[in-house]
C-alpha cells in the first residue's frame, strides 16, 4: 500500500531557529517526491525532487532526496514568523499524489 | 491571472440533499483532481481526469461523481451528502499526471448536517 509519512505532526519554534521535517514513502512507480506549504488554503508549490542527493534550494528553504532510503527532509533556516504554516510532502506516483499527512509549523516571535 | 477557480467557496447541506462543486482551469492542463482534506488524514484523491471525457477513481471515490465535458472544467457531484462528506475539497490541475507540479483551487468547504 502506498503511503508517505512525515514526522514530526507539529513544531514550535522561535524566530531564528532551524527546523528540519521529514518525509518517508513507500510510492508504485515513484517518479518524484513534492513539497508544499500550506498556510489557510490551498497548497503551494515548494520543491520537486526527482534525484538522490540533489540539494535544491530557495532562500532558506532546502530540500534533498534519499531513494536509496525512501526519505526526504526540508530545512528552514533563520526561521520567520511567516513560515508557520503545514508543510506537505506528497510521493508522486504513476496515477497519484500520495500525501502525507503534514507536519505544522508554529514559529513564535 | 485566475489559475483554479472552484466554486461554491462554502455550502452546508442537509444530509441527502445532492449538489455540484464547479472546478475551472485556464492553464489548459490536460489533468485534473478532486481532492478532499480532512484533519489527521492529509490530501485524499477521490477522481482525477486525464483529459476532456475522461474520469478515473482515486483513493477514495465512493459517493461522489465526476465529470469532464470540457477540458476546461471539472465537475464533483455529491448524489446524496452525507455527514462523512463534511471536508474541505481542492480542486486541481496539471499538465503531467504526476511526478509534476500541480496548481490547486482555493479549497470549498462543505458542511453536511
Amino acid at each position: 500500500e502506498d503511503k508517505v509519512v512525515q514526522s514530526p505532526l507539529s513544531l514550535v519554534v522561535h524566530e531564528g531557529d532551524t527546523v528540519t521535517l521529514n518525509c518517508s514513502y513507500e510510492v508504485t512507480n515513484f517518479r518524484s517526491l513534492l513539497w508544499y506549504k500550506q498556510e489557510k488554503k490551498a497548497p503551494t508549490f515548494l520543491f520537486m525532487l526527482t534525484s538522490s542527493g540533489i540539494e535544491k534550494k530557495s532562500g532558506r528553504l532546502s530540500s534533498i532526496l534519499d531513494k536509496k532510503e525512501l526519505f526526504s527532509i526540508l530545512n528552514i533556516t533563520a526561521t520567520q514568523t511567516g513560515d508557520s504554516a503545514v508543510y506537505l510532502c506528497a510521493g508522486a506516483g504513476a496515477n497519484n499524489l500520495f500525501f502525507g499527512t503534514g507536519t505544522r509549523l508554529t514559529v513564535i516571535p | 491571472n485566475a489559475g483554479v477557480t472552484q466554486t461554491p467557496k462554502f455550502r452546508v447541506l442537509k444530509t441527502g440533499q445532492s449538489m455540484t462543486l464547479l472546478c475551472a482551469q485556464d492553464m489548459n492542463h490536460e489533468y485534473m483532481y478532486w481532492y478532499r482534506q480532512d484533519p489527521g488524514m492529509g490530501l485524499r484523491l477521490i477522481h482525477y481526469s486525464v483529459g476532456e471525457g475522461t474520469t478515473a477513481k482515486g483513493e477514495v471515490p465512493d459517493g461522489y461523481n465526476v465529470s469532464r465535458l470540457k477540458k476546461q472544467n471539472f465537475l464533483l457531484g455529491l448524489e446524496s451528502a452525507a455527514p462523512s462528506q463534511t471536508s474541505v475539497y481542492f480542486c486541481a490541475s496539471s499538465d503531467h499526471l504526476s511526478g509534476n507540479t500541480i496548481y490547486f483551487g482555493e479549497g470549498s468547504w462543505l458542511t453536511v448536517v
